[in-house]
């Protein structure tokens, strides 16, 4: 079945600095991608989302490619702040079909200090 | 844009009880929701999947008997945890899918409940 393998962190950063979560998949045909975040005392939020090969989904800041070819959707921001400290999850869905549930990764978390 | 409310967000129950949490859809239609265990490290453990009208789906290893799925219209669906003891203690947390729409999979989570059992 599809599964999700993410860095698991804790990954700990000072504001500005790059940041990269690395997320592979493994899938039979084309799931879609996500990445969720949780902020602190907060539920899920969808952060990005790629349908197909080669989409980039981006928000606030945080950008992530559908790489069919290394079966990868890294998560990416240029300049993370204090405020982006959360736990992120990499996500697809659980078959092809779009409408079923989603797998989760074990989820990062992440510290920005300033 | 779509709201998923769980409640409670906290219980407390005493082992041998049960406790039901609900989770409702406040916007938009959910034909399908998810309901999901979080685990101390985080991980999400996708436990069943509730149709509306139907019987829910379990995935491998999650006890039917024990956690009781009802999803009886387009905006509800209730997990019951029967005859709770010290390990069910754990975070679950509800998602659904706005039905209708485009099918992109994303799918609306709720704030999650927190069960302690004594």
């Amino acid at each position: 079945g599809n599964s999700v393998t993410q860095m698991e962190g804790p990954v700990t950063l000072s504001e500005e600095a790059f940041l990269t979560i690395n997320c592979t998949y493994t899938a039979t045909g084309y799931p879609s991608l996500f990445w969720y975040v949780q902020y602190p005392g907060e539920g899920l939020q969808l952060l990005l989302k790629a349908t197909k090969a080669d989409d980039k989904g981006s928000n606030k800041g945080f950008e992530a490619t559908y790489r069919k070819e290394t079966t990868s959707f890294h998560l990416e921001k240029g300049s993370v702040q204090v405020s982006d400290s959360a736990v992120y999850f990499c996500a697809l869905t659980k078959a092809n079909q779009a409408g079923t549930a989603l797998i989760f990764g074990k989820g990062t978390t992440l510290s920005v200090s300033s | 844009g779509a709201v998923v409310s769980q409640h409670p967000s906290r219980v407390i129950c005493k082992s041998g009880t049960s406790v039901k949490i609900e989770c409702r859809s406040l916007d938009f239609q959910a034909t399908t929701m998810f309901w999901y265990r979080q685990f101390p490290k985080k991980s999400l453990m996708l436990m069943a999947t509730s149709n509306e009208g139907s019987k829910a789906t379990y995935e491998q290893g999650v006890e039917k008997d024990k956690f009781l799925i009802n999803h009886a219209s387009l905006t509800l669906s209730t997990l019951t945890v029967t005859s709770a003891h010290p390990e069910d203690s754990s975070f679950y947390i509800c998602s659904a899918r706005v039905t209708g729409l485009a099918n992109t999979g994303e799918l609306f989570f709720g704030e999650g409940s927190r069960l302690t059992v004594l």
